[in-house]
This record gives C-alpha cells, sequence and structure tokens, in this order.
C-alpha cells in the first residue's frame, strides 16, 4: 500500500473555476502535511502547510486535513492557467521522512 | 536568503562509475533530505541527515550513500552505477523539527548511460 495517495489526474478545469485536489495518507504517526507545485522541468515549490485539522487559507489556496479520515485536499479558487502544474501532496512522518504522493497533474483552460 | 544550491545541475555518466552530487541547505537549516524523482516513480526518499547524523534512510540499494558536513552541506554518492539510476536528484532543507517546512534545490539531472 502507498503511503501517500493521490488521483494522478489529468485534472481539467476551466479558468475561473474552483480545482479540488485530495491525498490520503495511510500512516497515523504522521504530523505534518504539505502541497508543493512543480512545473514541468522544474524543482517542486511549497505552496502550503497544515498541521491540525480543519482548513487553513492562504491567498486563493486552501487546505484541509481531516486525521481521523487520514485525508488531506487543496482547493485552488480562480484557477489561472498559471496553476497549470503538477501538485504534490506529502505527509511527515515520525520517522524523519517526508513521504510524497505520486502528484496530480493539474490543467487549467483558458 | 539564499535558496538551496544543488551542484551539479547536469551530470552524464557511463554505467559502473560513481557520482556525488552536492546541496548546499538554506542558511540556518540543519536537515537535508534527498529524493529520486523519476517519471515512473515519482519522488523517492532517500535519506535524511540532521546535525551530521543519518536519522532515515529509504528503501535503496547500498551503492547510494550520504553524508553531511559540520556546515549542513551534504553529499550523496552513488557507485557503479546502473541505467536505471538516471533520474533528477533533489536535496530538500529544512530546520529539521516537526511540523516545519522544508525546501528544494533545483535538482541534479543525471543520465547514465
Amino acid at each position: 500500500q502507498k503511503e501517500v495517495e493521490q488521483n494522478s489526474g489529468p485534472l481539467s478545469v476551466p479558468e475561473g473555476a474552483i480545482a479540488s485536489l485530495n491525498c490520503t495518507y495511510s500512516d497515523r504517526g504522521s504530523q505534518s502535511f504539505f502541497w508543493y507545485r512543480q512545473y514541468s522541468g522544474k524543482s517542486p515549490e511549497l505552496i502550503m502547510s497544515i498541521y491540525s485539522n480543519g482548513d487553513k487559507e492562504d491567498g486563493r489556496f486552501t487546505a484541509q486535513l481531516n486525521k481521523a479520515s487520514q485525508y488531506v485536499s487543496l482547493l485552488i479558487r480562480d484557477s489561472q492557467p498559471s496553476d497549470s502544474a503538477t501538485y504534490l501532496c506529502a505527509a511527515f512522518t515520525g520517522g524523519f521522512k517526508t513521504i510524497f504522493g505520486a502528484g496530480t497533474r493539474l490543467f487549467v483552460k483558458a | 536568503k539564499a535558496g538551496v544550491t544543488q551542484t551539479p545541475r547536469y551530470l552524464i555518466k557511463t554505467r559502473g562509475q560513481q557520482v556525488t552530487l552536492s546541496c548546499s541547505p538554506i542558511s540556518g537549516h540543519r536537515s537535508v533530505s534527498w529524493y529520486q524523482q523519476t517519471p515512473g516513480q515519482g519522488l523517492q526518499f532517500l535519506f535524511e541527515y540532521f546535525s551530521e547524523t543519518q536519522r532515515n534512510k529509504g528503501n535503496f540499494p547500498g551503492r547510494f550513500s550520504g553524508r553531511q558536513f559540520s556546515n549542513s552541506r551534504s553529499e550523496m554518492n552513488v557507485s557503479t552505477l546502473e541505467l536505471g539510476d538516471s533520474a533528477l536528484y533533489l536535496c530538500a532543507s529544512g530546520p529539521g523539527t516537526p511540523n516545519t517546512e522544508a525546501f528544494f534545490g533545483q535538482g541534479t539531472r543525471l543520465t547514465v548511460v
């Protein structure tokens, strides 16, 4: 069983819409969760971190965490073509190891 | 504040050779993690170092090794290169304590021919 699972996509949304990206994790000891954005040919860029249950908002991005369901999500409001990238969900485990999902490719159509 | 610096950016090596990659973390960061990224496997954890100590290691053969120096700079070494080692190798630096964020360097693209 993969430790962090994401739908590989591609997820296609029109410009201005809300993009919803989802992630589940298997290690209940995971303490911290992160969303990274990776453009083709570039390295991952941290866009959100979340540590406790509930929602965390930063600009157009909202991260949601539900530890009971072992579920993390990222909402991108007012999606722009520049948001087209692969989004990686990551979980920091108790073993000082951050595990990444395979990523969801997002396409925002102009 | 300077970001994470990885050198070299690109490498071409022949099967059987060895290679050393370098990572300089953000100033003040004591943790360096290394990852291998391939199209088929995604980001795979190699190892994590904190204050010169390896705290965790991923499921890679012993040909992959690393170390961290007292100034927090880290190197990883791959011996007896195989074609399957062709990948983007990324390092990420962070404070190294729980609930803290890690930031990636630009990566080293290794091609084994």
